[in-house]
C-alpha cells in the first residue's frame, strides 16, 4: 500500500532532551516536506527537500533540522525541544514538487513539557 | 507564492451543494489553485486543482474566475462526512503554506 508513516504518532517529552521524528515514504518519490499544525494558524511548511541531500527551509525552520540521505526518509530533528514546538506535525511526499498531489502522514503529536 | 484569503467558517446542510469561496487576486499567470481538505487532526487531502479552466472529478468541481482571481470550490451534495477544514492554496515556487481555510459544517 503507497503510503507515508511517522513515527512516533504520540511523543511526550521535556525541555533540551534532542528527539527525531520520523517520516518514509514508500512511493519513490522526490519531495518530501515538514510542517506543523497549532490552533487558528493552519498547516505551515517546516522545511521541505525536492531531492536527496537537497533541502531547504519553509516558513518556520527555527529549532529544527532535517537530513534527506535516502529517498524515502525525511526525518525531523529537534535538537533541544522548547514549548513553543509543542505542535501537531505532519510530513508529506509527492512524486515532484509542491505543485504535485501531496500525501500526507498521520500525523505526531508532540508535547514538550 | 499569491496569498489566499477565505471565509473562517460556513455550515451546509446535508444533500445541499457547499459553495467554497477563495480569493486570490494577487495569483499570477502559472500558478495553479489547489483545493485540499482536513477531517479533525487526519493528514491533509487532495481534492482537485485547476489553472484557468473549470476542473470537475469525483469529489467536487472548481470554478475559476475568467480573471482568475478568485475560485469557488463545489461540493455537489455535502454528506456528514464532508465536515472538515477546506483549504485553497496557490502554488508556484517550492514552497507551500496552507493558511488557516475554511471550517465547513455539514448539517443533518
Amino acid at each position: 500500500e503507497a503510503q507515508v508513516t511517522q513515527n512516533p504518532r504520540y511523543l511526550i517529552t521535556v525541555t533540551g532532551k534532542k528527539l527525531t521524528v520520523t517520516c518514509s515514504q514508500n512511493m519513490n518519490h522526490e519531495y518530501m516536506s515538514w510542517y506543523r499544525q497549532d490552533p487558528g494558524l493552519g498547516l505551515r511548511q517546516i522545511y521541505y527537500s525536492m531531492n536527496v541531500e537537497v533541502t531547504d527551509k519553509g516558513d518556520v525552520p527555527e529549532g529544527y533540522k532535517v537530513s534527506r540521505k535516502e529517498k524515502r526518509n525525511f526525518p525531523l530533528i529537534l535538537e533541544s525541544p522548547s514549548p513553543n514546538q509543542t505542535s501537531l506535525y505532519f510530513c508529506a511526499s509527492s512524486p515532484g514538487g509542491p505543485a504535485d498531489t501531496q500525501y500526507f502522514g498521520p500525523g505526531t503529536r508532540l508535547t514538550v513539557l | 507564492d499569491a496569498k489566499t484569503t477565505q471565509p473562517t467558517s460556513m455550515d451546509c446542510a446535508e444533500g445541499r451543494a457547499a459553495n467554497l469561496p477563495c480569493n486570490h487576486s494577487t495569483i499570477s499567470g502559472n500558478e495553479y489553485v489547489y483545493w485540499y481538505r482536513q477531517i479533525h487532526s487526519q493528514g491533509p487531502q487532495y481534492i482537485i486543482h485547476g489553472l484557468k479552466n473549470n476542473e470537475t472529478n469525483e469529489m467536487a468541481s472548481l470554478i475559476i474566475t475568467e480573471d482568475r482571481k478568485s475560485s469557488t470550490l463545489i461540493l455537489p451534495h455535502a454528506t456528514l462526512r464532508d465536515t472538515a477544514v477546506y483549504y485553497c492554496i496557490v502554488i508556484n515556487d517550492y514552497k507551500l503554506s496552507f493558511g488557516a481555510g475554511t471550517t465547513v459544517t455539514v448539517r443533518a
